[in-house]
């Protein structure tokens, strides 16, 4: 069966450090992989999206990889602030232009 | 533009209720997309419309459920005999189309409450 699994539900990390959040995919052939940030009560907010021949994108503090061969995306945020602490949805975009399906996403708590 | 609105930002209904959802996406968007999310899962996908046309229906939706996009601009979610289970977050997100691959734009959602 079709499965994304991202790491763990939450995420504790002190302030200055740098968080990575995983993504895993089973039975997908992915096109794209995005990231989004959720806030409570929010929709999410769209961050990042890498394409399936790009190994690494880079925007601002955040850093996304993507290795078809692990079926795996690493979500990086460097210098993290308590800003930073929301949920971290990962989502994707399965070949043939279909509609992007979700993770159930990490939430991450950034302590000052 | 102001991004995607959702109206209402709540609703509360007894159950067996119809209750309607509207979505307005960006205007330059051609895809428009329902979600929708309970607590601690993500975003599960409903239906999308490109243009006026119903493109993808999840297997999952009940045919208590209908989505609508007129003229191709805004869209409504209905969902008929409301039911317990029918409570959650709906989210409308919208996007363009092509091979390059687009983020999508997400409302902030309606919350309905089957009481």
């Amino acid at each position: 069966s079709q499965k994304i699994e991202q790491n763990s539900e939450a995420l504790n990390i002190q302030e200055g450090k740098t968080a990575t959040l995983t993504c895993n995919y089973t039975n997908y052939s992915p096109a794209y992989l995005q990231w989004y940030r959720q806030d409570p009560g929010r929709g999410p907010v769209f961050l990042l999206l890498i394409r399936e021949n790009e190994k690494e994108k880079r925007k601002e503090r955040l850093k996304v990889t993507f290795d078809t061969t692990l079926k795996q995306s690493l979500f990086h945020i460097t210098a993290s602030q308590p800003a930073d602490s929301a949920t971290y949805l990962c989502a994707l975009e399965d070949s043939g232009n279909t509609p992007l399906v979700f993770g159930k996403g990490t939430r991450l708590s950034v302590i000052a | 533009d102001t991004g995607v609105s959702q109206d209402p930002r709540h609703k509360i209904t007894k159950r067996g209720q119809n209750v309607t959802f509207r979505c307005d996406p960006i205007s330059e968007h051609n895809r428009l997309y329902w979600y929708r999310q309970t607590l601690g899962q993500g975003p599960e996908f409903l239906t999308y419309f490109q243009n006026e046309a119903q493109l993808e229906k999840s297997r999952l939706l009940s045919d208590r459920f209908s989505a609508e996009r007129p003229k191709g601009s805004f869209s409504t979610l209905e969902i008929q005999r409301t039911e317990q289970g029918d409570s959650a977050m709906y989210l409308c997100a919208s996007s363009l189309s092509g091979p390059h691959g687009y983020g999508y734009t997400f409302g902030s959602g309606t919350r309905l409450t089957v009481v």
